[in-house]
């Protein structure tokens, strides 16, 4: 159980172009998802938290205009990624807070490779 | 500030060599203290949730511990296989996101 999926898990793209990404949650629903990048050899860094049915809440330094989170409803958030540059290439991945089920754990998915070329 | 130090940054254990990684924290209302375990190129795979001083939490060689300013992760016997990266991180009470900080991870190496 607890199982987050994320789509694509890897893509390249060009600089310019937008890039989505998708996260689902697949054996459980919840209110609450969180979207983190990380750099190579660095810990997860919180870019925003994804609330089913508002508008999600950024954290300090993240362009809202720049990354775009949906969550349409309570099993999908989709981040995407507008106007790409090759500064934006990181690992993503989004988590999934477990609300139905009363424990409140955050499970995550298995990231999403970005490159920028 | 919130704030989690994970020591040391990277540990190099033979198989079968016990020991621990440390996490210590300072935060305002602390809600919880969890353990990742992350493998390269892979989202984190939860271990454990702590909530309050004196708990204890175990599974196979992995036994977690928490105090009113840290944790530790005791790894008994560690084979290769325990090679990973461990995370900590704390929830504190934000609003009402309850957001996960995160260290920055104690890469382990266990060598046969």
């Amino acid at each position: 159980g607890a199982v987050v999926s994320q789509h694509p898990s890897w893509v390249i793209c060009k600089s310019g172009t937008s890039v989505k990404i998708e996260c689902r949650s697949l054996d459980f629903q919840a209110t609450t998802m969180f979207w983190y990048r990380q750099f190579p050899k660095q810990s997860l860094m919180l870019m925003a938290t994804s609330n089913e049915g508002s508008k999600a809440t950024y954290e300090q330094g993240v362009e809202k205009d720049k990354f775009l989170i949906n969550h349409a409803s309570l099993t999908l958030s989709t981040l995407t990624v507008t106007s790409a540059h090759p500064e934006d290439s990181s690992f993503y991945i989004c988590s999934a807070r477990d609300t139905m089920g009363g424990t409140y754990e955050q499970y995550f998915g298995p990231g999403t490779r970005l490159t920028v070329t | 500030e919130d704030q989690v130090t994970q020591s040391p940054e990277a540990l190099r254990l033979q198989e079968g060599e016990s020991s621990s990684l440390n996490c210590s924290y300072t935060v305002s209302g602390l809600r919880g203290l969890f353990w990742y375990r992350q493998d390269p190129g892979k989202g984190p795979e939860f271990l454990f949730t702590l909530y309050s001083a004196g708990e204890e939490k175990e599974k196979e060689r992995l036994k977690a511990t928490l105090t009113k300013k840290e944790s530790f992760l005791h790894i008994t016997a560690p084979k290769p296989e325990d090679s990973a990266t461990y995370l900590c991180a704390v929830r504190v009470n934000s609003g009402s996101a309850r957001q996960l900080t995160f260290g920055s991870g104690t890469q382990l190496t266990v060598l046969p």
